[in-house]
């Protein structure tokens, strides 16, 4: 099983900054199948990146993912309010795994 | 536009089985692959699963191996799943979610791009 640790576990910034969150798998991740979701509480996740930097559909330019190997992340360039949430990373293939999560909150 | 209903909450007791459906629209139920995902009360995501339809080829989570069941009702547009010997720590809201697959091999999935509004299983003696 793929492991994915998610690094910070919270990230506090303030409305109009940059945020970075890391995405390291345990092994290399092949064709880079590797996504990204926002999930707000009390509701599912949503699909941001997928392929490591292709945005899914409806999804802000401020959003870009990058990465491969085992070296992932997604940036928000510039946050708004209603970015300050949860992230998950996610491989995918025959045996998806999820990273814990990173949250973001406001500073 | 694809969408995914879930069933409603459930509670249920120590070591009885649960059965969640997952009913599609709008889409193209039989060639989609649906996964079903869980999350504890403040935990992250956990795959269990997952089926395409038109195949009726499943793929389970080694986690899980053994206690889950993925079924699909072509005629309904919709999955089932069905989670057996229940704990306390399978209190949680399990998700279905949509995703394309490799055509080379019906087990590899894709990102999950549709999902389900979720639904609460509580697991209480």
């Amino acid at each position: 099983e793929i492991v994915l640790t998610q690094s910070p576990g919270t990230l506090s910034l303030s409305p109009g900054e940059r945020a970075t969150l890391s995405c390291r798998a345990s092994q290399s991740i092949s064709s880079s199948y590797l996504a990204w979701y926002q999930q707000k509480p009390g509701q599912a996740p949503r699909l941001l990146i997928y392929g490591a930097s292709s945005r899914a559909t409806g999804i802000p330019d401020r959003f870009s993912g990058s990465g491969s190997g085992t070296d992932f992340s997604l940036t928000i360039s510039r946050l708004e309010p209603e970015d300050f949430e949860v992230y998950y990373c996610q491989q995918y293939g025959s045996s998806p795994t999820f990273g814990q999560g990173t949250k973001v909150e406001i500073k | 536009q694809v969408q995914l209903v879930q069933s409603g909450a459930e509670v249920k007791k120590p070591g009885s089985s649960v059965k969640v459906s997952c009913k599609a629209s709008g889409g193209t139920f039989s060639s989609d692959a649906i996964s079903w995902v869980r999350q504890a009360p403040g935990q992250g995501l956990e795959w269990m699963g997952g089926i395409i339809p038109m195949f009726g080829t499943t793929n389970y989570a080694q986690n899980f191996q053994g206690r889950v069941t993925i079924i699909a009702d072509e005629s309904t547009s919709t999955a089932y799943m069905e989670l057996s010997s229940l704990r306390s720590e399978d209190t949680a809201v399990y998700y279905c979610a949509r995703s394309e697959w490799n055509i080379d091999d019906y087990t590899d999935y894709y990102s999950m791009d549709v999902w389900g509004q979720g639904t609460t299983v509580t697991v209480s003696s």
